[in-house]
């Protein structure tokens, strides 16, 4: 069975780093582009960064580029994304995504407060 | 960026019930575009892919059409289970933008 298990999430305060983990497994990890996506309490889905197979190309969402950072490391089946200078505006549920579509996980909170 | 716009965003139906969600990109994402079913607190559940294929274990009264611009997702025979937000994304470029979303209730 495919999974996607996203972990690392917590309370943070502003300016803080926090870095969030997605571990794959049933499937060729190294196959597939991957996402990061979140969803603020009681709001939308929001597309935050996405990776390509090998993890030389990166998108972010102009609200964390220059603050987040994806990358993957595909020898531990393993998605990752470091959250740098973190403000209350990053405080969601973050979800990965295979082949940045496919949702398979329960997401890890992240929450970002003084 | 490609802004995503769905209508309705909301919607009452009943058991049984055939209902159309729709979804415009601002551009043309060719059949680029993903359409998803979230229930509180889970995850999004892929339901189509590429506009119209449907996602393995859907069942099959969810259909996709539409290319380009304009696209609409279908359930034909709503269940209880089916009530739930509807969101569609584009797939074309990044960022991968979403609509803001239709909740589908219960009439």
């Amino acid at each position: 069975e495919e999974q996607l298990l996203e972990s690392g999430g917590g309370l943070l305060q502003p300016g803080g780093s926090l870095r969030l983990s997605c571990a794959a497994s049933g499937f060729t990890f190294s196959d597939y582009a991957m996402s990061w996506v979140r969803q603020a309490p009681g709001k939308g889905l929001e597309w935050v960064s996405g990776i390509n197979e090998s993890g030389d190309k990166t998108a972010y969402a102009h609200s964390v580029k220059g603050r987040f950072t994806i990358s993957r490391d595909n020898s531990k089946n393993t998605l990752y994304l470091q959250m740098n200078s973190v403000t209350a505006d990053d405080t969601a549920v973050y979800y990965c995504a295979k082949d940045h579509i496919d949702y398979r996980g329960q997401g890890t909170l992240v929450t970002v407060s003084s | 960026d490609i802004q995503m716009t769905q209508s309705p965003s909301s919607l009452s139906a009943s058991i049984g019930d055939r209902v159309t969600i729709a979804c415009r990109a601002s551009q043309g994402i060719s059949s680029w575009l993903a359409w998803f079913q979230q229930k509180p607190g889970k995850a999004p559940k892929l339901l189509i892919y590429a506009a119209s294929h449907l996602h393995t274990g859907v069942p099959s009264r969810f259909s996709g059409s539409g290319s380009g611009t304009d696209f609409t997702l279908t359930i034909s025979g709503l269940q209880p289970e089916d009530f739930a937000i509807y969101y569609c994304q584009q797939a074309s470029s990044f960022p991968h933008t979403f609509g803001q979303g239709t909740r589908l209730e219960i009439k």
